[in-house]
């Protein structure tokens, strides 16, 4: 059975840090691409980040770039996202989520709540 | 980048009825569509992808289609379960992947 099982998230002050790990099994993790996609109380499905197979192709959407990192470890199933300089509008459920642009599968969420 | 409109906002609808979901793109996705079912509390479901192919598992009551700018999710004969918020996403031309900003099947 495939399963993604975010963590990392907590409550932290506007312009703080926090590193976001989601644990994936069931599936080969190196053979798929993977993403970042949230959700702000109250307001739809926003994409984050994307990383490719071997982490030699990464994209941003433009509110996070230059703050959040994607990164992956193959050899631990674990994807990883790195938030920097964090602002109240990133308060959200961030999910993790496997596809080359369609998402079978997802996790169940990790809740970032930024306070200011 | 592409942007996804959804219509309605909000879907009032009773068991048994038929539900359909509008998501029209800025510009063309060609088929390259897909429909998420996010319920409270959950993860979202892969409904359909590239504009009318069922994910798996998904029961025949759901359908899509459409192509280019304009496409439709229908849901044939409401289930309890399916009153929940809908999403389309474009995988078209990115990045940035987009979503709609959802349609919410409520129960009248």
């Amino acid at each position: 059975e495939v399963q993604l099982v975010e963590s990392g998230g907590g409550l932290v002050q506007s312009g703080g840090s926090l590193r976001l790990s989601c644990v994936a099994s069931g599936f080969a993790f190196s053979s798929y691409s993977m993403h970042w996609v949230r959700q702000a109380p109250g307001e739809g499905l926003e994409w984050v980040s994307y990383i490719t197979l071997s982490s030699t192709t990464v994209y941003y959407a433009d509110s996070v770039k230059g703050r959040f990192t994607i990164s992956r470890d193959n050899a631990k199933n674990s994807l990883f996202l790195q938030m920097n300089r964090l602002r109240a509008e990133d308060t959200a459920v961030y999910y993790c989520a496997r596809g080359n642009g369609n998402y079978e599968y997802w996790g169940q969420g990790t809740l970032v709540t930024v306070s200011s | 980048e592409i942007v996804l409109t959804q219509s309605p906002a909000t879907l009032s609808l009773s068991p048994g009825e038929r539900a359909t979901l509008s998501c029209r793109a800025s510009q063309s996705v060609n088929n390259y569509l897909a429909w998420y079912q996010h319920r409270p509390g959950q993860a979202p479901r892969l409904l359909i992808y590239d504009a009318s192919n069922r994910a798996t598992g998904i029961p025949t009551r759901f359908s899509g289609s459409g192509s280019g700018t304009d496409f439709t999710l229908t849901i044939s004969s409401l289930e309890p379960e399916d009153f929940a918020v809908y999403y389309c996403q474009q995988r078209s031309n990115w990045p940035p992947l987009t979503f709609g900003g959802g349609t919410k099947v409520e129960i009248k």
